[in-house]
């Protein structure tokens, strides 16, 4: 069955880099986009970014000067990479399976930015 | 980007209908999704395509609208369906509504 699982660190420091690992199964990254959607604490999601299955990405243009996103097929994980962390960059991150919308989400991780 | 809008909240008793509305800020044509979010999940895919129900949930739950304006109706309501609703849009970039809390009296 379609899996997605985060992991990652629960703390970040101020103006530090997050980095996250998406691990799926049941599908093949080259058939499927991931995305990465972040949900702070009581509010909306919020788009971060795209993983195509023809490994080319997109990027909500509020993030793309501090957001990468990379795969490993060979692994299936896909990668999240976003520098200049700020305490409203705090809450849940999710991947999810890309068809347009999400069809398959992940549990979450939880990311504090504190000092 | 393309705002959607929603409505903070609504409450209902078990057995009514309800509609649960979004409006974008221009056109997403039939590009809307909703989701399901209980406390401490991940939201759960209900409609794609502004009006396609999504395997496995229960056909009290439908879409429609296109455009601008779009609803999600549930009926009828029962107690397990207390939990936050937010739409999505997919035709100009990605960007999800705010949500409504559902509350069943």
């Amino acid at each position: 069955q379609v899996q997605l699982k985060e992991s990652g660190p629960g703390l970040v420091q101020p103006s530090e880099t997050l980095s996250l690992t998406c691990t799926v199964s049941g599908f093949s990254l080259t058939s499927y986009s991931v995305s990465w959607v972040r949900q702070p604490s009581g509010k909306g999601p919020e788009w971060m970014g795209r993983m195509w299955y023809d490994g080319d990405t997109a990027y909500n243009s509020a993030l793309k000067s501090r957001l990468s996103i990379s795969r490993d097929t060979s692994k299936n994980q896909v990668f999240l990479k976003m520098n200049s962390l700020q305490t409203d960059d705090t809450g849940t991150y999710y991947c999810t399976r890309d068809d347009d919308y999400f069809d398959y989400w992940g549990q979450g991780v939880m990311v504090t930015v504190s000092s | 980007d393309t705002v959607l809008t929603q409505s903070p909240a609504l409450a209902v008793s078990p057995g009514e209908r309800v509609t649960i509305s979004c409006r974008a800020s221009e056109s997403v044509s039939t590009g809307m999704h909703w989701y399901q979010q209980k406390p401490g999940q991940q939201p759960k895919l209900l409609i794609y395509g502004a009006s396609n129900l999504e395997s496995g949930v229960p056909a009290r739950f439908s879409g429609s609208g296109s455009g601008t304006d779009f609803t999600l109706t549930i009926d009828p309501v029962e107690a397990d369906d207390t939990a936050t609703y937010f739409c999505q849009q997919s035709w100009n970039d990605l960007t999800f509504g705010s949500g409504t809390k559902l509350e069943i009296k």
